[in-house]
């Protein structure tokens, strides 16, 4: 069956550490892969989307994901976290069915 | 541009009270059209997706059912709420396979059974 997991409820980082936000996925074949972002109170923005070539897709407020085939995975990146990334983060992925994971809350320490 | 509108907002309902939830989509033809349902701490659930006018895939055999009766507009209703239908429900559009399948979300409506 379609699946699509993150595997990490709640992680916290210190303000200009690194980020990586994991998601695994279980699908017949490659699927569309996105992630999205929400902030309290807020509906959901696309952060970055990947549909086909270079595995490593740059988006919106510095992120990057990869691509890896071999490992069924498209995890999400930051070089250096800023505070106002604290936010729920979701990965997506899917043809005509989109499905989401669970998400992973992002707490940033100051 | 492309505008979604959902209503309403905020709902309460008692148990065992019919639901409808309306969403409509403007500014495409032939969208994917979607109902999810965001528990807290669950993350987004899919409920039910569309691809054309009559065509809907179930992906959970609860009490909720959806209908899409113009092209589009998008309806999830239930005939008998249960507590356990409380949630923040979503509708979402998206240009249909082969354009990327980006997902727009609408506002979203609370409901709350009681």
């Amino acid at each position: 069956a379609q699946s699509v997991t993150q595997p990490d409820i709640h992680i916290t980082v210190s303000e200009g550490a690194s980020l990586e936000l994991r998601c695994n996925y279980s699908y017949g074949a490659t699927p569309y892969l996105f992630w999205y972002v929400q902030s309290p109170g807020q509906g959901l923005q696309l952060l970055l989307k990947y549909f086909s070539g270079d595995t490593l897709v740059q988006g919106i407020k510095g992120f990057e994901a990869e691509f890896k085939r071999s490992q069924s995975s498209f995890n999400l990146r930051k070089p250096s976290v800023h505070w106002s990334d604290a936010a729920e983060y979701f990965c997506a992925v899917g043809f005509n069915d989109m499905r989401f994971g669970a998400g992973t809350r992002l707490t940033v320490k100051p | 541009s492309q505008t979604i509108h959902q209503w309403p907002a905020t709902l309460v309902q008692p148990v065992g009270s019919p639901l409808s939830l309306e969403c409509t989509v403007e500014g495409t033809s032939n969208p994917n059209l979607y109902w999810y349902r965001q528990a807290a701490g669950r993350g987004l659930q899919l409920l039910f997706y569309s691809v054309g006018i009559g065509q809907i895939s179930s992906e959970v055999p609860q009490n909720l059912s959806a209908s899409r009766p113009q092209d589009r507009q998008f309806i999830l209703s239930s005939k008998k709420l249960l507590l356990s239908d409380s949630g923040f429900y979503l509708c979402a559009w998206s240009v249909p396979v082969g354009s990327g399948n980006t997902i727009y979300f609408g506002e979203g409506s609370w409901l709350t059974v009681v």
